[in-house]
């Protein structure tokens, strides 16, 4: 079955520090990989996506992410956070072959000014 | 990118009532899903809805309790039966996108339930 693990719950950074979040994933084919991110009080958002190509992607507001097929991972990263990404974020997968777009536990990232 | 609309933004409902929650998209779709959001948790597929068939659902969701409707390619509606204060949760639409700069699956800003 499909799923999506996100090793850290919560985050805890200072301005300037450099951020990485876990993903692995569970799919025995082809899939596409997405990172959201929400926002106090507001509604999902879509980071950055891999379809195919160059395994490092690159999203909005600085962030990027790789994905290793190997390690059947695609973890987020930004050299220097701010304020403004205190946030929940998510990782999710869709196989290929007539799949679903399945989340991960979500990793609440504070960042203190 | 799609824009989707989500009616009501937020309720608090009796327990045993029902609640039907709106999902209107700008553009043609060809499947709408459901996501339940309960607090502090992550997001979980409820149904996926195409149009001019039945939803099917996913582990754990039943039609009895979450009927969905989808008659046309730009609007659904997931009604949430027989309301208990487990069901109290976020509920969101989604489409899949391919209109916009990054083709991906856009979400509606959720319908907040309470029941009480």
């Amino acid at each position: 079955a499909q799923s999506v693990s996100q090793h850290n719950h919560h985050v805890i950074l200072s301005e300037a520090a450099s951020l990485e979040l876990g993903c692995n994933y569970s799919y025995g084919g082809t899939v596409n990989l997405f990172w959201y991110v929400q926002y106090p009080g507001q509604h999902l958002q879509l980071l950055l996506k891999y379809f195919s190509g160059d395994p490092l992607v690159k999203g909005i507001k600085g962030f990027e992410a790789e994905f290793i097929k190997s390690k059947f991972s695609f973890n987020l990263r930004k050299p220097s956070v701010q304020w403004s990404d205190t946030a929940e974020y998510f990782c999710a997968v869709i196989g290929l072959e007539g799949g679903k777009l399945i989340f991960g536990q979500g990793t609440e990232l504070s960042v203190k000014p | 990118s799609a824009v989707i609309s989500q009616k009501p933004s937020r309720d608090i409902c009796q327990r045993g009532t029902s609640l039907t929650i709106q999902c209107q998209v700008d553009s043609q779709v060809t499947m709408m899903f459901w996501y339940r959001q309960q607090p502090g948790q992550s997001l979980t597929l409820i149904a996926t809805a195409n149009q001019g068939s039945e939803a099917t659902y996913e582990s754990g969701f039943v039609i009895d309790k979450f009927p969905i409707s989808r008659p046309n390619l730009t609007f659904s509606t997931l009604t949430v039966s027989n309301m208990s204060p487990e069901d109290s949760s976020i509920y969101l639409c989604s489409v899949e996108d391919p209109t916009g700069f990054f083709y991906g699956y856009t979400f509606g800003s959720g319908t907040r339930l309470t029941v009480v």
